[in-house]
């Protein structure tokens, strides 16, 4: 499994723009990079995925470099509701198991 | 709303006490997992279903089992808590098991052993 590497916590203030990086430098060329969260005492969510080009939904952004080898997800205008942790994921190709890592925790300050 | 939905939201058990943890689903997925998260920790797969086909991680203790009766249940059955069993139990489904589908997470069940 391509292992992430992810800053143990991050504060943001509300309204501005929350980038959170990871690190996945061992990452396979067929392996997604996906992002999921966790509000406390609730169960994950989904937010993106990508492959190698840059995603964009309702929710966020995902911006992968080009050697893919890390990636960034923004969160364009945090709000307090924002506050969770963050959770970096690589997919094992062929599987459709989640390997959590320790996580983001991002805390949205008013 | 389709959803997943776990219930009891807490449950209390005693040490050595069988307790089983229930899921249901009205997504429709082919697949289901189940998930132990202690506090502070990320999730941990201990097994999921795809369809009828079971399949255990390989350092899931045997203390823990599962039951799928149709596509909308899936159980989590601990044999013989232990106080190192206490943890959230995360139930969720995906559609099928192609490693891009997304995985749709219930909001847990909050296990207490005494």
């Amino acid at each position: 499994d391509a292992k992430t590497t992810q800053p143990p916590s991050m504060d943001c203030a509300e309204g501005r723009a929350a980038n959170l990086p990871c690190n996945h430098s061992t990452i396979s060329g067929n392996e997604y990079v996906y992002w999921y969260r966790q509000i406390h005492s609730q169960g994950p969510q989904y937010i993106i995925h990508g492959l190698k080009n840059n995603e964009t939904n309702e929710m966020a952004s995902l911006i992968i470099t080009e050697d893919r080898k890390s990636s960034t997800l923004i969160l364009p205008h945090a709000t307090l509701r924002d506050t969770a942790v963050y959770y970096c994921i690589v997919r094992v190709a062929g599987a459709n198991n989640l390997f959590f890592g320790t996580g983001t925790r991002l805390t949205v300050i008013p | 709303d389709a959803m997943v939905i776990q219930n009891p939201r807490y449950q209390v058990t005693q040490f050595g006490k069988p307790v089983t943890l229930s899921c249901s689903q009205t997504l429709n997925h082919n697949v289901m997992y189940w998930y132990q998260q202690k506090s502070s920790q990320a999730p941990k797969l201990l097994f999921h279903y795809y369809d009828k086909d079971f399949n255990n991680e390989a350092d899931t203790p045997d203390n823990f089992q599962s039951r799928r009766p149709n596509t909308s249940f899936c159980f989590l059955d601990i044999r013989s808590p232990g106080l190192g069993d206490a943890a959230m139990y995360l139930c969720a489904t995906s559609r099928d098991w192609e490693y891009q589908e997304t995985q749709y997470f219930g909001p847990g069940t909050r296990l207490l052993v005494l």
